[in-house]
C-alpha cells in the first residue's frame, strides 16, 4: 500500500509569510501526528488528529495550527514565519493496531 | 503526560559488537514502546516494538526488553554492521490511551568497520 505523502519536500519562505504543508495517511490511517524535527531538538510534537478531531497539541505557539479532513487527509499551518521555525516537518499516520508510518517530511527553510 | 529519556546520545561500536541503547518513561500506565531507526536524510522507520504484556522481542539482530517495575526499555543490536550506523529513538505514547508518541531524544550509533 502507499506510504505516507507529504507534499511540497521542500519550501524556502521568508520571515513573516505564512506556510500551509500538507499529509495524505495511509489509506485507512484515522490518526495522524505532525512533529517538528531539527538538529538539537530531536522530535517535538506538534499535533494529533483523529477524524477530524484535535486530540493532542505539544507546547508551540499559537502561529502552529492545523487540521484534518474527512478524509483523513492533514494540514498544518504557520502564520508569521520566524526563522527559528525552519526544520523538518514530519507526518506520521497510525491505523489500529499498526505502529507509526512517517512520510519524508517537508524541509522548510525560512530566510 | 509522558516523558522519555533516552541513553546515550552517541555510541561508538567496532563492527560485530553489540549495540544496546536505554529510555525511561514516567507513566506507569503506559503500554506500547516502539524503537525509530532514522538514517541521515531519510524518515524515521519503525524497527521493532513491544507491548507491556511481554518482556522481550527478538527480531533478528534486535532486540527490545521492557522492565514495567523499573519502567524502563532497551534496544540491542547484535553483530553490529556498518548499515547500522544511524540515529535511533525510542518513544512512548504520550497519554493513555492516545497514540501521538512522544519520543527520546536519540541515539546516534555508529559503527566502525
Amino acid at each position: 500500500k502507499a506510504g505516507v505523502t507529504q507534499t511540497p519536500r521542500y519550501l524556502i519562505k521568508t520571515r513573516g509569510q505564512q506556510v500551509t504543508l500538507s499529509c495524505s495517511p495511509i489509506s485507512g490511517h484515522r490518526s495522524v501526528s505532525w512533529y517538528q524535527q531539527t538538529p538539537g531538538q530531536g522530535l517535538q510534537f506538534l499535533f494529533e488528529y483523529f477524524s477530524e478531531t484535535q486530540r493532542n497539541k505539544g507546547n508551540f505557539p499559537g502561529r502552529f495550527s492545523g487540521r484534518q479532513f474527512s478524509n483523513s487527509r492533514s494540514e498544518m499551518n504557520v502564520s508569521t514565519l520566524e526563522l527559528g521555525d525552519s526544520a523538518l516537518y514530519l507526518c506520521a499516520s497510525s491505523g489500529r493496531g499498526d505502529g507509526y508510518t512517517f512520510g519524508s517530511g517537508t524541509r522548510l527553510t525560512v530566510v | 503526560g509522558e516523558n522519555v529519556e533516552q541513553h546515550p546520545s552517541t555510541l561508538s561500536v567496532q563492527e560485530g559488537d553489540s549495540a544496546v541503547i536505554k529510555c525511561t518513561y514516567s507513566d506507569s500506565a503506559s503500554n506500547y514502546f516502539p524503537w525509530y531507526k532514522q538514517e541521515l536524510g531519510k524518515r524515521p522507520q519503525l524497527i521493532i516494538d513491544i507491548r507491556s504484556n511481554v518482556g522481550e522481542k527478538k527480531d533478528q539482530r534486535i532486540a527490545v526488553t521492557l522492565n514495567k517495575t523499573a519502567k524502563h526499555f532497551s534496544l540491542h543490536i547484535t553483530e553490529t554492521q556498518p548499515e547500522d550506523s544511524a540515529v535511533y529513538f525510542c518513544a512512548a505514547p504520550m497519554d493513555t490511551g492516545r497514540r501521538a508518541l512522544t519520543f527520546g531524544s536519540g541515539t546516534r550509533l555508529q559503527v566502525q568497520p
